[in-house]
């Protein structure tokens, strides 16, 4: 029973390119979330998907950014343009359905723009 | 607008002591509240919640206290392992809301 994949767990774009993180969630998990950690800080909330929808992207910065749970296959971070203050560990969870007990994260992937 | 605040980033304990890791937080929305345990490298893990319809939950070693008329959390763990070295987070939500909002973390050194 394995536990929330992300990957790759480093991803190292150069300015201007696209970025493209993957997450699956855990068996039976069908809400997916995307955090986002800076050097030095908490997580900061980005995103919450289901199969096919968008819930809440209220931390989503409004342009570039974007997020898809499609009905098969794992859940899509994508960064255009990727710029130096993007760089941050992403990090994605599941949860079967509402939050008591807490998601189970998974291990991040570490985004670095040079 | 930082909601959830963790004012110590770090905290050194002797084996065997108790921790104390406080949270602090401005929301009164917020109704439902957990720590995380986080090693580098690795996501978070989580450890324990509360409700806001109690003032302590208890797992083993762990225990969460919450007075809501503080708005302060706190998560005590005894007896301190070296293995409990790593950083601290505490998160809120409220309403129903899906997500998670984090404190800063505090880095926990356990000390043989």
């Amino acid at each position: 029973n394995a536990g929330v994949m992300q990957n790759p767990r480093h991803l190292v774009r150069r300015r201007g390119q696209e970025a493209r993180l993957r997450c699956s969630p855990m068996k039976g998990h069908s809400h997916v979330y995307w955090y986002r950690q800076l050097p030095e800080e908490g997580l900061k909330f980005m995103v919450y998907l289901q199969k096919e929808n968008i819930i809440d992207e209220s931390g989503m910065p409004k342009e570039r950014f974007s997020a898809e749970f499609p009905k098969e296959g794992p859940s899509i971070l994508r960064i255009q343009q990727v710029v130096r203050g993007d760089s941050a560990a992403y990090f994605c969870a599941s949860s079967p359905k509402r939050l008591e007990g807490g998601y189970t994260f998974g291990s991040g992937t570490r985004l670095t723009v040079v | 607008d930082q909601q959830v605040k963790q004012n110590s980033p770090s905290l050194s304990v002797q084996e065997g002591r108790i921790s104390i890791l406080n949270c602090d937080y401005t929301n009164s929305m917020f109704d439902y509240f957990l720590w995380y345990k986080k090693y580098p490298a690795e996501g978070p893990t989580f450890l324990i919640s509360i409700s806001s319809i109690k003032d302590k939950n208890e797992d083993g070693r762990f225990t969460v206290f919450l007075n809501k008329s503080a708005k302060h959390l706190s998560l005590h763990i005894v007896p301190s392992q070296p293995g409990d070295s790593a950083v601290y987070f505490c998160a809120a939500s409220g309403q129903g809301a899906q997500k998670l909002v984090f404190g800063q973390g505090t880095r926990l050194t356990i000390n043989p």
